[in-house]
Order: C-alpha cells, then sequence, then structure tokens
C-alpha cells in the first residue's frame, strides 16, 4: 500500500479563492481523519469520519471549512472563501477503528494563502 | 490546562546519549500514540499502546494508566534521531489529542 496519499503537497492562493485538498486513505482503512497544524496551535483534529459518515466536526473552524467523504477510497476538504489565517499544514490520516496499530498520516499539504 | 502535558519541551544531547520524554494526560483514555515529525514535516506514528511496554530497536515506549503517563527513550542517541516528537492520545473516541511536542536535537 502506498500508504495516505494527499495532494496537492504545497498548495499557495489568494485570499478569497476556494481551496480544496484531497486524501486518498490506507485500503481498508474504516477512520480518516483531518488535522490542522500551525506553530501557534500545534496539531489540531479537524473533522473526522467513520464509515464515510462524519462523526465529529467540532474542530471545523467555521463556515468557510467543510468536508466531505463521498466513499471509502476518498476524502476532501474545501475551504471557501480562504484567509491568510488558514495558511497551515493540513494533514489527512486514517486508521482501522479499533485496532491496535495503522494509525497512519499523510503527507501533508502545505497552505499558504496571500 | 492542556489535557495533553510533555516534558521537556525542549532537549538537547550529545550522540550515544539515553534520552527520555515524558508525557501526562488528564483524560481517560483507551491508548496513546508516540509521533515522529523531521523537519519537512512528515508525522510517523512510533507507537500506539495501551499497556507495559512496547520496544523497536532503539526506541521504548511505557505507560503507566494508574498514573496518566508515558516515557518515550531513545537509547544511543544519533543525529537522525533529531525531530519532534509528539504525545498524543486517544480518548473515547479514534480521534487524537496531541500534546505542544518535544524539540529533540541530537549532536555529534
Amino acid at each position: 500500500d502506498a500508504g495516505v496519499i494527499q495532494s496537492p503537497r504545497h498548495e499557495v492562493t489568494e485570499m478569497g479563492q476556494e481551496v480544496t485538498l484531497r486524501c486518498k486513505p490506507i485500503s481498508g482503512h474504516n477512520s480518516l481523519f483531518w488535522y490542522r497544524q500551525t506553530m501557534m496551535r500545534g496539531l489540531e483534529l479537524l473533522i473526522y469520519f467513520n464509515n464515510n459518515v462524519p462523526i465529529d466536526d467540532s474542530g471545523m473552524p467555521e463556515d468557510r471549512f467543510s468536508a466531505k467523504m463521498p466513499n471509502a477510497s476518498f476524502s476532501t476538504l474545501k475551504i471557501q472563501p480562504s484567509e491568510p489565517r488558514d495558511s497551515a499544514v493540513y494533514f489527512c490520516a486514517s486508521s482501522l477503528f479499533g485496532a491496535g496499530d495503522g494509525y497512519t498520516f499523510g503527507s501533508g499539504t502545505r497552505l499558504t494563502v496571500v | 490546562k492542556n489535557e495533553v502535558e510533555q516534558s521537556p519541551q525542549n532537549l538537547t544531547a550529545q550522540e550515544g546519549e539515553f534520552i527520555t520524554i515524558n508525557c501526562s494526560y488528564s483524560v481517560g483514555i483507551s491508548a496513546l500514540h508516540w509521533l515522529q515529525q523531521h523537519p519537512g514535516g512528515g508525522i510517523v506514528s512510533l507507537f500506539m499502546l495501551s499497556s507495559g511496554k512496547k520496544k523497536h530497536g532503539r526506541l521504548i515506549a511505557t505507560i503507566n494508566i494508574q498514573e496518566k503517563h508515558s516515557s518515550l527513550h531513545i537509547t544511543a542517541s544519533h543525529p537522525r534521531d533529531s525531530a519532534v516528537y509528539i504525545c498524543a492520545v486517544h480518548g473515547t473516541a479514534s480521534k487524537l489529542t496531541f500534546g505542544t511536542g518535544t524539540r529533540l536535537q541530537v549532536t555529534l
């Protein structure tokens, strides 16, 4: 397995533009997580899905953020409109719920909003 | 107060030294992770444990559930161990709550 695949690796966009981040979890994993990492706040959970259903989105900053998981092999995180304070590294991770191991992170998307 | 506290925040060691990083948490957990993040940003899960001790190469992780405390040990440290080490806990759900990380620098 190629691991958790995120795209793009880097994104630079202008304030006000829509940004879409993509994630392909490890095949067979049934939980998917979106995290954000900033210097000020460290790693924070934005949302997670179990069996493609959003379970907890309390970490989503505001209505500008939305996430979908249309099937077990794909998820998107969308920011519309983007703002400079959204600049961060966004990580996707997947796991098999209840398993003792196998929590795997993607390489992250470094987002810069100018 | 953060739910997950790590110490120290920064650590510098010479090659070959034995290193200990500590993690204390204040909530009930089902499991605890130790993560490693190198410059450049990728995050790797080193250990996931819910009791006792796990060992992988020069890395050892222990957890004491009663005391809500875990330690990560690195024996015979090497410059390539330089990274940020992050403690993270599973609560009642699968999501992780993270410590602020320990930045380790191992010098020659």
